[in-house]
């Protein structure tokens, strides 16, 4: 079955500090791998989207890698402001039958503290 | 920036009342969808739709639901017949063409609550 996992389910940190999320899936086959930022109460918008040949890939202060092989992301946020509360969710898209439906995780609740 | 919108972004319903959700897409977009969000689930696809017609839809998008484009702007969501456990958050997205490497917009989402 078709999954992604991520992990923390939720994650505190101070201002300034840096942090990485996990997503782990199941998605066969591949196409790509996005992340997309969800604040309270509103639609996803877009962070990175990354395809099998690619294994990292810089928005600003986001760095997401991936591992093709392993099935594994991450979002590494680098010097959290406290607007990046947020939650952060892994989205994994198939080909075929899927038409490229889009398959998403739970996702990281981030809470940036001053 | 062009962007997907929804309205109403909070809507109120009885339970067993019929409700339209209206999405715009993003003008020259092709590809459109419905998903929903239950309160502190993830995000869940309802439904694709291409070339006026409904590509593919998942398990939830039962005879209650529908879709339509009744004109060339509007993309709708209906419910005949809303039940409790249909409260969620729905997000309406497009995309420019089909495939699964072109970037999905979402728009801000209609929070629907059935009393």
């Amino acid at each position: 079955k078709n999954q992604v996992e991520q992990s923390p389910q939720s994650l505190i940190i101070l201002e300034g500090k840096n942090c990485t999320l996990q997503c782990n899936y199941t998605v066969s086959p591949f196409s790509n791998l996005r992340w997309y930022k969800q604040d309270t109460g509103r639609g996803p918008v877009s962070l990175t989207i990354m395809t099998f040949s690619e294994n990292t890939k810089s928005n600003g202060r986001y760095t997401a890698t991936l591992d093709a092989d392993t099935k594994q992301s991450s979002l590494h946020i680098t010097a959290s402001q406290l607007s990046d509360s947020a939650s952060y969710i892994c989205v994994v898209s198939g080909y075929g039958g899927s038409q490229g439906n889009l398959i998403f995780g739970k996702g990281t609740k981030l809470s940036v503290k001053p | 920036e062009p962007e997907v919108t929804q309205t109403p972004s909070h809507q109120v319903t009885q339970m067993g009342q019929e409700v339209i959700l209206r999405c715009v897409p993003i003008s020259n977009h092709l590809y459109f969808y419905w998903y929903r969000q239950i309160l502190g689930q993830k995000v869940e696809f309802l439904v694709s739709f291409y070339n006026n017609e409904i590509s593919e839809k998942s398990e939830i998008f039962d005879d209650q639901f529908s879709v339509e484009r009744p004109d060339g702007s509007n993309f709708t969501l209906k419910i005949r017949s809303t039940k409790l456990e249909d409260s969620a958050m729905y997000f309406c997205a497009s995309r420019i063409r089909p495939g699964p490497n072109t970037e999905a917009f979402f728009g801000q989402g209609t929070r629907l609550t059935v009393v």
